[in-house]
């Protein structure tokens, strides 16, 4: 069964500083992998999605990488501002799942201060 | 823009009421899911239907049914809510499997409290 885990599960930094959040699964056989963004009370919003033939992909401040072999996948936002303030959930889908079933981590909570 | 509404942002209900959350989604798609959200459990599902009047269970299915008369509608029913159901239910949305950049696609969520 895929486990999906998120390390650390909370992080605060002062504006400016860049973010680095860890994301680990323990199956390699996925079609991709997806980050997401959730405001506090609200639903989620799809940040980044890299495929499986991909190492990395980068849209604005976000830069996300996608080790296969190592079960790993880091999400990198440069220059943190305050309304980076959420949590960042990240999710595999299973090639051997039907349906585009996504197995979610824990999410890691950001608290980025002025 | 894909666009996912749920019924209703806030729901407060009494112990063993049946509980009715409807979630409507705009772009013809095939999948449609139920999740429901704990601190400390993260995001469950609980079911999922991947066309009309089809079904599956997904991690967490007891104490609640599902239905999907429409394509565009996918209701989650807790025939008689019980005080462990207050949670945040988050419905989504997703083409069937057509490429590899498919995603899900999240309404804002029901907090449901359950007294």
């Amino acid at each position: 069964k895929q486990e999906v885990t998120q390390i650390p599960a909370a992080l605060s930094v002062p504006e400016g500083e860049n973010l680095v959040l860890n994301c680990s699964f323990t199956d390699s056989a996925i079609y991709n992998l997806q980050w997401f963004r959730q405001d506090p009370g609200k639903g989620l919003t799809s940040l980044l999605l890299i495929q499986s033939s991909q190492r990395e992909q980068t849209s604005g401040r976000l830069n996300a990488s996608l080790d296969k072999s190592s079960g790993r996948s880091t999400l990198y936002i440069a220059a943190s501002q305050p309304g980076d303030s959420a949590t960042y959930l990240c999710a595999v889908p299973l090639i051997k799942a039907a349906g585009n079933k996504l197995t979610f981590g824990g999410g890691t909570r950001v608290l980025v201060k002025p | 823009d894909v666009k996912v509404t749920q019924s209703s942002r806030y729901l407060v209900k009494r112990t063993g009421e049946k509980v009715f959350l409807e979630c409507v989604q705009d772009m013809d798609h095939e999948n449609m899911f139920w999740y429901r959200q704990d601190p400390g459990l993260g995001l469950r599902l609980i079911y999922f239907s991947y066309d009309v009047k089809m079904k599956e269970k997904g991690d967490i299915p007891e104490g609640y049914s599902v239905s999907r008369e429409k394509k565009e509608r996918f209701s989650l029913i807790l025939e008689s809510a019980s005080t462990n159901q207050t949670s945040m239910y988050l419905c989504a949305s997703s083409p069937f499997w057509r490429e590899s950049t498919d995603t899900q696609y999240f309404g804002p969520g029901t907090r449901l409290t359950v007294l």
